[in-house]
């Protein structure tokens, strides 16, 4: 079975930063893009970060752009998500998310369970 | 950016039909994904490619999409049912995710 397991989490200061890791089992990692999407509390979901399997390509959005990096360790079947600069808004529950790909379809498969990162003084 | 639009919330009793709607411009020409979210978890993908349904997604959870509307519909409402369900869209330009602000399944 497909499993994402993140971790990392927790509070930290406004400025501050923090290292979200998602740790993948039960498919071939290596072969699939990944995703970091995050929901604020109460909110929707908000992608934040995608990589490909080579990590040739990586796509952010706006409110991470500058701030966040997601990287990943194809041999130790991890993802990242390096965060920076962080402020109030960036609270939230931060989800490891598969990219499946079908001809010219995709879509995000499989969900961790998540993370809380908490950005308060 | 491509915007998909969600009614906040649908609320239906038991055994009736829910409707959610997920629109967007020419949303039939592109593949469009279902997700449901109960409380305190994580997302789990419902249906994907407009109306094909992952193992263990039961019947009663179909799709359909046309024009500037996709729709996922769930018959037979159960309390089990109730939660938040969000359409998704892929953005392949930059290879992202794009979603829809999210439905309240509420079961009277």
């Amino acid at each position: 079975d497909v499993q994402l397991v993140e971790s990392g989490g927790g509070l930290v200061k406004p400025g501050g930063s923090l290292r979200l890791s998602c740790a993948a089992s039960g498919f071939t990692f290596w072969t699939y893009s990944m995703n970091w999407v995050r929901q604020a509390p109460g909110k929707g979901l908000e992608w934040v970060s995608s990589i490909s399997s080579s990590s040739s390509y990586i796509y952010d959005a706006d409110s991470a752009k500058g701030r966040f990096t997601i990287s990943r360790d194809n041999a130790k079947n991890s993802l990242y998500l390096q965060m920076n600069s962080l402020r109030a808004e960036d609270t939230a529950v931060y989800y490891c998310a598969r990219r499946y790909c079908s001809g010219d379809s995709c879509y995000i498969d499989y969900w961790g369970q998540g993370t809380l990162v908490t950005v308060s003084s | 950016s491509y915007v998909l639009t969600q009614p906040p919330s649908v609320s239906m009793a038991p055994g009736q039909t829910a409707r959610i709607t997920c629109g967007g411009n020419k949303i039939g020409s592109k593949s469009v994904h279902w997700s449901q979210q109960k409380p305190g978890q994580a997302p789990v993908l419902v249906v994907y490619d407009d109306s094909d349904r992952p193992s263990g997604i039961p019947e009663r959870i179909s799709g359909s999409n046309s024009g500037n509307t996709a729709t996922l519909t769930i018959s037979r409402v159960e309390a089990g049912d109730e939660a938040d369900y969000y359409c998704q869209v892929w953005d392949n330009n930059s290879d992202h995710p794009v979603f829809g602000g999210g439905t309240k399944l509420t079961v009277l």
